[in-house]
C-alpha cells in the first residue's frame, strides 16, 4: 500500500527550513528517501532501517517513528539546488514469502526560490 | 562504473501491440525493480527481480509481466497496450533488496 505523503507542494525562499512527512497504515522494515529532479531520475538520499533512526545529510536530515509508522524530512537553510521532488519509500517487513517491494508515495513538490 | 542502462529511451506504440523494456543494472547488482511514472501518481510499484525470481509484485494487471536473466539483466513486457499505459517506465537495480537503489534514466512509452 502506497505511503502517503503531505504536503503535496511547498514552495520556499532560499534558506528558510521544510518538513516533509510521510505516513503509512502498515508496518514498516524501512523508510528511504528519494529526490527526483525534472527531467531526470531519482537520486537515492538515505535509508532509514530502525525505529527512533535519524539520519542526516549535508543540511538533510530524516528521522523514522517505527511505533507510529511514519518519517519525516527535514530541509534546513534550503538552497536552490534543493528544488525537486521528493518520494518517502516504504518497505514492509519480512515475511515467510518474502519482503513487500519499495513502495513510493505520491510525492512532494519543492520550489525553492531566490 | 557505469550506471543503470534503460532501452529505448522513447517509444511510441499503438494499441493493441505489445512492447518490451530492457534494463541492465550496475554491475554486481542482483536486484532489479521496475516502477511507472505518471503525473499526479508518483513512482508505482511494477515488481521486484532478485536472483532471477519475482520476489514482489505491485498491484498492476497480468498483462505487464517481467523477467530476469542469469547476468541480472531485466526486461519488462506489456501486451495489448491500452492508452493509459503511456507512460516513463523507471528500472532502479541494488545490490540487494532494500539497500539503496540506483534508477535507469527511464523509457518513455507512448501508446496512440
Amino acid at each position: 500500500q502506497q505511503p502517503v505523503q503531505s504536503p503535496q507542494a511547498v514552495i520556499l525562499r532560499e534558506g528558510e527550513d521544510a518538513v516533509i512527512n510521510c505516513s503509512s497504515s502498515k508496518a514498516l522494515y524501512s523508510v528511504h528517501w528519494y529526490r527526483q529532479k525534472h527531467g531526470e531520475a531519482p537520486v537515492f538520499l538515505m535509508i532509514l532501517l530502525k525505529g527512533g533512526e535519524q539520519k542526516g545529510h549535508e543540511k538533510i536530515s530524516a528521522s523514522f517513528n517505527e511505533k507510529k509508522q511514519q518519517s519525516s524530512l527535514y530541509l534546513t537553510a534550503s538552497q536552490l539546488s534543493y528544488s525537486g521532488t521528493y518520494f518517502c519509500g516504504t518497505f514492509g517487513p519480512l515475511t515467510g514469502g518474502g519482503a513487500d517491494g519499495l513502495t513510493f508515495g505520491k510525492g512532494t513538490h519543492l520550489i525553492i526560490q531566490p | 562504473k557505469a550506471g543503470v542502462t534503460q532501452t529505448p529511451r522513447y517509444l511510441i506504440k499503438t494499441r493493441g501491440q505489445q512492447v518490451t523494456l530492457s534494463c541492465s543494472p550496475i554491475s554486481g547488482h542482483r536486484s532489479v525493480s521496475w516502477y511507472q511514472q505518471t503525473p499526479g501518481q508518483g513512482l508505482q510499484f511494477l515488481f521486484e527481480y532478485f536472483s532471477e525470481t519475482q520476489r514482489n509484485k505491485g498491484n498492476f494487471p497480468g498483462r505487464f509481466s517481467g523477467r530476469q536473466f542469469s547476468n541480472s539483466r531485466s526486461e519488462m513486457n506489456v501486451s495489448t497496450l491500452e492508452l493509459g499505459d503511456s507512460a516513463l517506465y523507471l528500472c532502479a537495480s541494488s545490490w540487494r533488496m532494500n539497500t539503496e537503489a540506483f534508477f535507469g534514466q527511464g523509457t518513455r512509452l507512448t501508446v496512440v
